[in-house]
């Protein structure tokens, strides 16, 4: 079965860089896009990046654009979230997300039906 | 960006009532919505796509409808299961938007 599960969340200083991992099991991992989406304490969700299943496309929240890098290897089925500096407003639960739909090195608009765990970010001084 | 706004932000209802949550787009996505069911600590559960089909698994009181920018989730007959936050979300364009979340409580 689809599993999704996130590490390297933690606490950080503003102005400072994280990477979230988020590693992938039970299905076909280079053959489906993959997404970020967070969620700040109390708050709703908010999409943060999308990339294609070879890592060829990418797109970006203008909330974290510039700042932020997602990237993937799919020879270790591993996405990553390359978050530089970073500020309070980042602080969130960050999940990766897929919709399992093959789209053939495309990034087409997606709902999600399969989320990781998540993995908690804290920026603060 | 496609702006989603959800009502009402809070329900409060019984075991049993027939419930019902709104999202409306700033700007027509089609058909393109989606729910999700979310519980404390927990990730989003896929409820609805495509605004009206029904995922997998998922019981058949929980039913989508609209088009365009006005949509609505439906629980035909609330279950203590149900209580929890739901979240529309708009997959038309980038960026995807969620609706700001509609918390179903114990009346």
């Amino acid at each position: 079965q689809v599993q999704l599960v996130e590490s390297g969340g933690g606490v950080v200083q503003p102005g400072r860089s994280l990477r979230l991992s988020c590693a992938a099991s039970g299905f076909t991992f280079s053959s489906y896009g993959m997404h970020w989406v967070r969620q700040a304490p109390g708050k709703g969700l908010e999409w943060v990046a999308v990339i294609s299943n070879d890592g060829s496309k990418k797109n970006y929240a203008d909330s974290v654009k510039g700042r932020f890098t997602i990237s993937r290897d799919n020879s270790k089925n591993t996405l990553y979230l390359q978050m530089n500096s970073l500020t309070v407003e980042d602080t969130a639960v960050y999940y990766c997300a897929m919709r399992a739909s093959y789209t053939a090195n495309d990034i087409p608009p997606s709902f999600f039906d399969y989320w990781g765990q998540g993995a908690l970010v804290t920026v603060s001084s | 960006d496609i702006q989603m706004t959800q009502s009402p932000s809070t329900l409060s209802a019984s075991v049993g009532d027939r419930v019902t949550i709104t999202c409306r787009a700033s700007q027509s996505i089609s058909g393109s919505l989606a729910w999700y069911q979310q519980k404390p600590g927990k990730a989003p559960k896929l409820l609805i796509y495509k605004a009206s089909s029904l995922e997998s698994g998922v019981p058949p009181r929980f039913s989508g409808s609209g088009s365009g920018t006005e949509f609505t989730l439906t629980i035909s007959s609330l279950q203590p299961d149900d209580f929890a936050t739901y979240y529309c979300q708009q997959y038309n364009s980038y960026s995807l938007t969620f609706g700001g979340g509609t918390k179903v409580e114990i009346k």
